[in-house]
C-alpha cells in the first residue's frame, strides 16, 4: 500500500495568514501516460464528514474558495490556505488514488493562533 | 443533489457481525459513472477505505479486511450495504458511505457517518 505522511500534525495560524500542509508519498502517484498526479485533499470540520477540496493535486472542486490551492508532483505535495479564515478550522487529509487500495494521510489539524 | 445516509446499530459485541446500510436520496444508485464505497475512520485517525461496489454487482475490497468484509448492492431500494464479521475493539470507528468517481477516483459526497463501537 502507498503510505502518505502529512506534516505537521497540527499548526496554529493567525487569521489572514498563510497555512501550508505537506503530504509525502511512499511512491510516485504521477501516472506518466497522462501526466496526472492521482492525489486529492479533503477538509473535515469538527463533527462533519470529509469534504473534497482538490483533486488531480491542483484542481479545485467547484465551490471551493480560491484561497485554497494544491501543488506538487510525484511524491511531494502541498496544500496552501493563502489567508486563513475562521471557517477553515478543520483537519485536512490527503488521499492517493493511484493504486488500490486508495489510502489517506493521517491528517493535519489547523487552528487559529 | 445526491445525499447518502448510513444506518445500523451503534454498538456491536466482540466476535459478532457489524451490518450497515447506506441509503441514497436525490439520485440513482444505477450509474455507469460511479462506484459506491464504504470508508471508516477510527477516533483521531485518518480514514481507511474498506470496499467498493458497482451497480452491476462487481465488488472490490481492501486486502487488509477482505476475509471479513462483504459489500452488496440493492438497486431496487437504492441502497448498498456492508457486513464485517468477527469484530474486535479495533473495528470501532465512524463508518461512512461515499460515492466514488470512475475517472478521478475521489470520494464525493460522503454520508454523515455512523459511530460503531465494539464493546461487550
Amino acid at each position: 500500500d502507498i503510505v502518505l505522511t502529512q506534516s505537521p500534525d497540527s499548526l496554529a495560524v493567525s487569521l489572514g495568514e498563510r497555512a501550508t500542509i505537506t503530504c509525502k508519498s511512499s511512491q510516485t502517484v504521477l501516472y506518466s501516460s497522462n501526466n496526472k498526479n492521482y492525489l486529492a485533499w479533503y477538509q473535515q470540520r469538527p463533527g462533519q464528514p470529509p469534504k473534497l477540496l482538490i483533486y488531480w493535486a491542483s484542481i479545485r472542486e467547484s465551490g471551493v474558495p480560491d484561497r485554497f490551492s494544491g501543488s506538487g508532483s510525484r511524491t511531494y505535495f502541498t496544500l496552501t490556505i493563502s489567508s486563513l479564515q475562521a471557517e477553515d478550522v478543520a483537519v485536512y487529509f490527503c488521499q492517493q488514488y493511484y493504486t488500490t487500495p486508495p489510502t489517506f494521510g493521517g491528517g493535519t489539524k489547523v487552528e487559529i493562533k | 443533489q445526491l445525499q447518502l445516509q448510513e444506518s445500523g446499530p451503534g454498538l456491536v459485541k466482540p466476535s459478532e457481525t457489524l451490518s450497515l446500510i447506506c441509503s441514497l436520496s436525490g439520485g440513482s444508485i444505477i450509474s455507469s459513472t460511479y462506484y459506491w464505497d464504504w470508508i471508516r475512520q477510527p477516533p483521531g485517525k485518518g480514514p481507511e477505505w474498506i470496499a467498493s461496489v458497482y451497480y452491476s454487482g462487481s465488488t472490490y475490497y481492501n486486502p487488509s479486511l477482505k476475509s471479513r468484509v462483504t459489500i452488496f448492492i440493492d438497486t431496487s431500494n437504492n441502497q448498498f450495504s456492508l457486513k464485517l464479521t468477527s469484530v474486535t475493539a479495533a473495528d470501532t470507528a465512524v463508518y461512512y458511505c461515499a460515492r466514488r468517481s470512475q475517472g478521478a477516483r475521489i470520494f464525493d459526497p460522503w454520508g454523515q457517518g455512523i459511530l460503531v463501537t465494539v464493546s461487550s
